[in-house]
């Protein structure tokens, strides 16, 4: 039974140019989160997606990021105009629908740099 | 704001030597409170979740309680490959999880 699956897991872009970062949840998961890990920080919750629609993206910045999740296809996590304090690592996570238990299970990750 | 608080940062342990990690958090209304498992340059994986205090749960050399408080990973008897670090999340009135930065453990041969 696969994992979450991310990719790419290693991006470098320059300054100015656009971010792509795909997730495809676990198997019969549809619920989708992303967070963003900094050097030395913790992980930072930025959106929860389902299927088609934005539950909470509290934690997303106001501009240049934008996240999906199509009805067919993964979810996507877009940074535009990308800055160097945009280099992280970018998690996503998945859980089952329908549950209070709210587990969530993680992807390895795509790792951004920004030169 | 739900906060999670880890200590200590680092712990360096003996092969045999048992220790714990505390996590402290201050949530409005505890839905979970869960710990990960992270290795370098890998994903978090998840290790237990906790509902209530006075819950507990083991796996392995691992075992996890909770008070209104705080928790904790207890370690009993580690082996190095129990090295990583260890991460606290609490998920309070809403879906998304709050993360402390986490317990680096190191066990030493």
């Amino acid at each position: 039974n696969a994992g979450v699956m991310q990719n790419p897991r290693h991006l470098v872009r320059r300054r100015g140019q656009e971010a792509r970062l795909r997730c495809s949840p676990m198997k019969g998961h549809s619920h989708v989160y992303w967070y963003r890990q900094l050097p030395e920080e913790g992980l930072k919750f930025m959106v929860y997606l389902q299927k088609e629609n934005i539950i909470d993206e509290s934690g997303m910045p106001k501009e240049r990021f934008s996240a999906e999740f199509p009805k067919e296809g993964p979810s996507i996590l877009r940074i535009q105009q990308v800055v160097r304090g945009d280099s992280a690592a970018y998690f996503c996570a998945s859980s089952l629908p329908g549950t209070a238990l709210n587990e969530q299970f993680f992807g390895p990750g795509t790792r951004l740099t920004v030169l | 704001e739900d906060q999670v608080t880890q200590s200590p940062e680092a712990l360096r342990l003996q092969e045999g030597e048992s220790s714990s990690l505390n996590c402290s958090y201050t949530v409005s209304g505890l839905r979970g409170l869960f710990w990960y498992r992270q290795d370098p340059g890998k994903g978090p994986e998840f290790l237990f979740t906790l509902y209530s205090a006075g819950e507990e749960k083991e796996k392995e050399r691992l075992k996890a309680t909770l008070t209104k408080k705080e928790s904790f990973l207890h370690i009993t008897a580690p082996k190095p490959e129990d090295s990583a670090t260890y991460l606290c999340a609490v998920s309070g009135g809403n879906e998304k999880l709050t993360f402390g930065t986490g317990t680096r453990l190191t066990i030493i041969p």
